[in-house]
């Protein structure tokens, strides 16, 4: 069963702190895709990636980094965390195949003090 | 850039009436259109695509159909129920250049009885 599982699902971080979250897909797609979600602003793009080694900027990246080891993997690294990345982060993957509709993770809860 | 538009911040309204949720969008390219539902505390979930022009699209008593040369593909339905309640996101991907899909800012659904 196709499946996208972030990890953590709940998140406190200290202001100035490192924070990694991470994503894995078992779909086989090449296409994964970082969102945050924002009441009024809806899933903004931070980070995408086409495979395994590109990762490339979304609409808004600034603050973020991403990394794909593997065409499982991908994961958004807040080297500095403040208070304004407080939000939900969802993770998906797509590719042509399917049109690229995105098919979600269940989300990550980050709270930045 | 491609991007898109949902008018309606919130919508309310009674049981067994009418649902429409606007949504119109920019690309210069051949794109694939999206509505995505999420409820409560759940990673949104696809409900419906399309990439044809003038042709209507059904699933789970929801239809849109993608008009091209208003660039919009609104999301109806011909009576609410109490378990349609929830956020819905409209969202275009790019084919041509296999884009990462974007969102709308979404439209928050309450039916009441």
């Amino acid at each position: 069963e196709a499946a996208v599982t972030q990890s953590p699902r709940n998140k406190v971080a200290v202001t100035g702190g490192k924070v990694t979250l991470s994503c894995n897909q078992t779909n086989n797609h090449n296409n994964m895709y970082w969102y945050r979600q924002d009441t009024g602003h809806g899933l903004r793009l931070i980070h995408y990636s086409y495979g395994a080694g590109s990762t490339e900027k979304g609409d808004i990246p600034d603050g973020y980094k991403a990394s794909r080891p593997s065409q499982e993997n991908f994961s958004l690294i807040l080297e500095l965390a403040t208070p304004s990345q407080t939000s939900v982060y969802f993770c998906a993957s797509g590719d042509q195949i399917n049109n690229q509709a995105p098919l979600f993770g269940e989300g990550t809860r980050l709270s930045v003090l | 850039g491609d991007s898109v538009t949902q008018t309606e911040g919130l919508v309310t309204l009674t049981e067994g009436l009418p649902v429409m949720l606007n949504c119109t969008y920019q690309t210069a390219y051949s794109t694939f259109l999206f509505w995505y539902v999420q409820h409560l505390n759940e990673a949104p979930k696809l409900l419906l695509k399309s990439s044809t022009d003038n042709k209507r699209t059904e699933h789970q008593g929801f239809h849109a159909t993608l008009h091209k040369s208003s660039s919009s593909f609104h999301l109806q339905k011909s009576s609410a129920q109490l378990s349609d309640s929830a956020l819905y996101y409209c969202a275009l991907s790019d084919t041509d250049n296999n884009n990462a899909p974007r969102f709308g800012a979404g439209t928050k659904l309450t039916v009441k009885p």
